[in-house]
């Protein structure tokens, strides 16, 4: 398994600002992967960040908005942009190192908008 | 594309009952599957996994799951249920070649004494 920590834990933020959520891994991993979990929701995946290359995001999600960074095999960074109250959420940093696809759940960011 | 259905948005049984969580996946290939838990204000933790290999799968805190590939499903399920086992759950599938996961609506159970 992975140990993923992210940081901040938890974040309230004024409408209109923006936050950078990190994430760390403790080992090199290839593919990282950035998750949205809305109040009483399943989750969704926002994109799938490979080192060295831009993220490729999901359908309803775009770079203006949420715009990633991965500097490294074992970091990387979401950036929620001009937020509204529609983006509190818990978005959940994972990754994968086994060849069936499991993947591993960092603690996650509960960010509210007020 | 691949995609998972968790029939019953909320069940609940009684302390000691038999758990049974259903999940119906799509996939045109054959599928990874998954059984996550999230307890309240936690992430999520992964209970067990199809890869291929054998059909009937055991995971943690006793919880098993059926792969059934003639009715698509993989259905979760635990002989007797403890209070600590309320929780949500979710079952996923992995689309394609990407390691990335879909996952289905998750089931919130409730145990009762």
């Amino acid at each position: 398994s992975a140990v993923i920590s992210q940081k901040p834990s938890r974040d309230i933020c004024q409408r209109g600002t923006s936050l950078t959520i990190q994430c760390q891994v403790d080992s090199q991993v290839t593919m990282m992967f950035w998750y949205r979990q809305q109040p009483g929701q399943s989750l969704t995946l926002i994109a799938t960040a490979n080192q060295g290359s831009e993220a490729t995001y999901e359908s309803g999600f775009v770079i203006d908005k949420f715009p990633i960074s991965r500097p490294n095999l074992t970091f990387s960074t979401l950036t929620v942009s001009n937020m509204s109250p529609e983006d509190s959420s818990i978005y959940l940093c994972t990754t994968s190192r086994a060849r069936e696809g499991t993947q591993y759940f960092g603690p996650g960011t509960r960010l509210t908008v007020l | 594309a691949q995609s998972v259905t968790q029939l019953g948005s909320h069940v609940s049984v009684s302390e000691g009952a038999l758990v049974l969580l259903r999940c119906n996946y799509s996939s045109s290939v054959p599928p990874y599957l998954f059984w996550y838990v999230q307890y309240p204000n936690q992430g999520l933790q992964l209970l067990l996994k199809y890869t291929s290999a054998a059909t009937l799968v055991k995971g943690i805190n006793g919880f098993e799951a059926e792969f059934k590939k003639s009715e698509t499903s993989f259905h979760l399920t635990k002989p007797s249920a403890h209070m600590s086992d309320a929780a949500e759950y979710f079952c996923a599938v992995r689309e394609g070649g990407y390691n990335k996961l879909i996952f289905g609506a998750g089931t919130r159970l409730a145990v009762h004494p």
